[in-house]
């Protein structure tokens, strides 16, 4: 079975103080792992996609990198705008197309 | 706009009520699928549908049914909805590659309170 879990659940942060978020997974083959962003009350919005260990991929202040078993979002000088929660989500390969999402970690950004 | 839309967004009923949750996409996508969002579990999928007439269970299917006669519309229907079925619903759609979705658009949830 899919397995994703993020660390840490909540994590508070100064502005302009860097910090990572954790994704561990476990997937029969990995196709694809993605990263979404979600504020309070509103629908995931999608970040990044991950396929190959030693991928990264930026977009403003965050990067995004992924090893065989985790990935991590790194946040650089963040800003109370980047407040909400993270979403990581994992794909297996096959003909299955089950997502599996981790619970998320919750991101406040303090000014 | 490239869209996923949701109806209703807000939603109170009793038990037992027959209810549909409609979801639309105008992006031409033919990947659509079901999530329900609750404090503590996260996301977890209901049913998602690769195609028109394709469609297939996700990790929680028990007390839903879907859809998908046509490719940009998937509603969720709950038969005999019970207090258990409380929850932030999102429907979120994709285009396919490779025989498989890529990242999913979400619609902006469905607040269902069972009574």
């Amino acid at each position: 079975e899919d397995q994703v879990t993020q660390s840490p659940e909540a994590l508070r942060l100064q502005e302009g103080e860097s910090s990572s978020l954790n994704c561990s997974y476990t997937v029969s083959g990995l196709r694809g792992l993605f990263w979404y962003r979600q504020d309070p009350g509103k629908g995931p919005e999608f970040l990044f996609t991950l396929y190959s260990a030693g991928e990264e991929k930026e977009k403003e202040r965050l990067k995004a990198t992924l090893t065989k078993k985790e990935s991590f979002l790194h946040i650089t000088a963040p800003k109370p705008e980047d407040s909400a929660t993270y979403l990581c989500a994992v794909q297996a390969w096959g003909g299955y197309q089950k997502v599996t999402f981790g619970i998320g970690t919750k991101l406040q950004v303090i000014p | 706009e490239a869209q996923v839309t949701q109806n209703p967004r807000y939603l109170i009923t009793v038990t037992g009520k027959k209810l549909t949750v409609t979801c639309s996409q105008n992006m031409n996508h033919e990947y659509m699928s079901w999530y329900r969002q609750d404090p503590g579990l996260g996301l977890r999928q209901i049913y998602y549908s690769m195609n028109v007439e394709v469609t297939d269970k996700g990790d929680v299917p028990e007390g839903y049914k879907v859809s998908r006669k046509e490719k940009r519309n998937f509603p969720l229907i709950l038969e005999s909805p019970s207090p258990n079925q409380t929850s932030l619903y999102f429907c979120a759609s994709s285009s396919v590659s490779g025989g498989s979705y890529n990242e999913q658009f979400f619609g902006p949830g469905t607040r269902l309170t069972v009574l």
